[in-house]
C-alpha cells in the first residue's frame, strides 16, 4: 500500500517570502500521479498543483511549483511571493495509475501554512 | 458548473441517533469518493463508487457505516447508530474516468454529542 508522509506539521512565513513543503512517498509502482491540495478555513479542498510520475519536468502553476525527485520519492511543493490567502493547511496526495486501484487519492497528513503581514 | 453538492453542511446530533450525509456529484463523473477528515487521523478514505457501484469499501470503519449511489447524481452516507467518535468532516468527491483530478464538495462537519 502507498504511504504518503508530511513531516512539517506547521510552517511559518513572512508575506513576499518563499516556503517548501515537504512530502515524501513510498510506491512500488512507476507510474503515478502526485497532488498538492489547499484547504483553506472554509474547508473546502482546493487543488493547487499536479505532477505525473512519468514527466521529468517540474510542474509550475503562477506562484506554486514542486520540485519532483522520483528516485528519492519526494515531492517538494514551493510558495513564492507568499500571500496572507496562501495560508491554509496542504495536503500532499498520491494517485495509482493502477486502472483496478480507480482514482482514489492517498493522503498525507498536511503541513499548516501561516503567512506572516 | 455548481460543484459538487453536498447537505448539511453542519449537522450535530446525539449519540445513537441515525445521520444521513448527502452528495450530488458533479453530472457526468463516473466516480463518487466519501473520505473522512479529523485531527487525529487526517483524511481518509471510506469508500468509493464507480459507475454507481461501490468498488472498494475497506475505509468504512465499521457495520454502522454505510454508503449508497441509487443513481448517477446522488449518494448518501448513513451513520446508525451515532458515536462521539464519528464526529468529523465528511467530504464527498467526484472524479471523472481518466483523469487525475477529484473535485471536492465543501464538506459536512458531523458533532456527535
Amino acid at each position: 500500500a502507498q504511504t504518503v508522509t508530511q513531516s512539517q506539521p506547521e510552517m511559518s512565513v513572512q508575506e513576499a517570502e518563499t516556503v517548501t513543503l515537504s512530502c515524501t512517498y513510498d510506491t512500488s509502482e512507476s507510474d503515478y500521479y502526485l497532488f498538492w491540495y489547499k484547504q483553506p478555513p472554509s474547508r473546502q479542498m482546493i487543488l493547487v498543483i499536479r505532477q505525473e510520475a512519468y514527466k521529468q519536468q517540474n510542474a509550475t502553476e503562477n506562484r506554486f511549483s514542486v520540485n519532483f525527485q522520483k528516485a528519492a520519492k519526494s515531492f517538494s511543493l514551493k510558495i513564492s511571493d507568499s500571500q496572507l490567502g496562501d495560508a491554509a493547511m496542504y495536503f500532499c496526495a498520491y494517485r495509482t495509475c493502477l486502472k483496478a486501484a480507480g482514482n482514489k487519492l492517498t493522503f498525507g497528513g498536511g503541513t499548516r501554512v501561516l503567512v506572516k503581514p | 458548473d455548481a460543484g459538487v453538492i453536498q447537505s448539511p453542511r453542519h449537522e450535530v446530533t446525539e449519540m445513537g441517533q441515525e445521520v444521513t450525509l448527502r452528495c450530488k456529484p458533479i453530472s457526468g463523473h463516473d466516480y463518487l469518493f466519501w473520505y473522512r477528515q479529523t485531527m487525529m487521523r487526517g483524511l481518509e478514505l471510506l469508500i468509493y463508487f464507480n459507475n454507481n457501484v461501490p468498488i472498494d469499501d475497506s475505509g468504512m470503519p465499521e457495520d454502522r457505516f454505510s454508503a449508497k449511489m441509487p443513481n448517477a447524481s446522488f449518494s448518501t452516507l448513513k451513520i446508525q447508530p451515532s458515536e462521539p467518535r464519528d464526529s468529523a468532516v465528511y467530504f464527498c468527491a467526484s472524479s471523472p474516468s481518466g483523469s487525475c483530478e477529484q473535485y471536492f464538495g465543501p464538506g459536512t462537519r458531523l458533532t456527535v454529542t
